[in-house]
């Protein structure tokens, strides 16, 4: 059974790096098909994609984050990771890892990690 | 402001039918196939339809889903305790070039 779990420092301060990382059990990154991406949840707000990668290539962003996000992977350790630098207190959300199942005109997010809180604040 | 658009919130007492709407746009629901999320209180979302009415393996037969035009709808019938949560839609926009949500709807069992 496939597992996500998200890491990461819970408090970041203003004008710094937010850095996540997702460990994934279950299933290999460099071994499916699949996409694997960020979504965050503001609080009391909707899901906000951030961005997908496949375990080669170019990532994909959500336009509105991609001047201040990365997304990496790393196969030797089944894990891929988030930076979204620049943070302010809009950051501050619950940030999901989520498989993602992407072909044309289609992504279908199948597994999430528990999530993970991350305020910004001094 | 969300590119999609669900109402805020749905009520039903056990056993009734409810259903919950999503308004697009031609590059969102219009082109492309929907996918429906269940959030739990304090939960990640949860697959519960993908491919606008395809359910997962595991999800029961009571939530089944459609879409017309640019609009699309979740229907849950026989409604349950458990089922009280919000519900997302999400559809891949193209235009934006890539995957977007609906402010979501609160279901309330009475």
């Amino acid at each position: 059974q496939m597992q996500l779990q998200e890491s990461g420092p819970g408090l970041v301060k203003p004008s710094e790096t937010l850095s996540l990382t997702c460990t994934v059990s279950g299933d290999s990154i460099s071994g499916s098909l699949y996409y694997w991406g960020w979504v965050r949840q503001a609080p009391g707000k909707t899901l906000e994609w951030i961005g997908s990668v496949f375990y080669f290539g170019t990532p994909y962003y959500n336009s509105s984050l991609a001047s201040r996000a990365t997304i990496s992977v790393d196969t030797s350790k089944n894990l891929f990771s988030l930076s979204l630098h620049s943070v302010t207190a809009a950051d501050t959300a619950v940030y999901y890892c989520a498989r993602d199942l992407r072909y044309t005109s289609s992504s279908i997010f199948d597994h999430w990690g528990h999530g993970i809180l991350v305020t910004v604040s001094s | 402001q969300s590119v999609l658009t669900q109402p805020p919130s749905a009520s039903g007492t056990p056993g009734q039918r409810v259903t919950v709407s999503c308004s697009g746009s031609s590059s969102n629901i219009g082109g492309n196939t929907v996918n429906w999320y269940q959030q739990l209180p304090g939960t990640a979302p949860k697959l519960l339809i993908h491919d606008t009415n395809q359910r997962p393996s595991g999800v029961p037969d009571r939530f089944s889903a459609s879409k017309s035009g640019t609009s699309a709808s979740l229907d849950i019938s026989g409604l349950q305790s458990e089922d009280e949560a919000v519900y997302y839609c999400g559809v891949y926009d193209d235009t934006l070039n890539g995957p977007v949500f609906g402010g979501g709807t609160r279901l309330t069992v009475l």
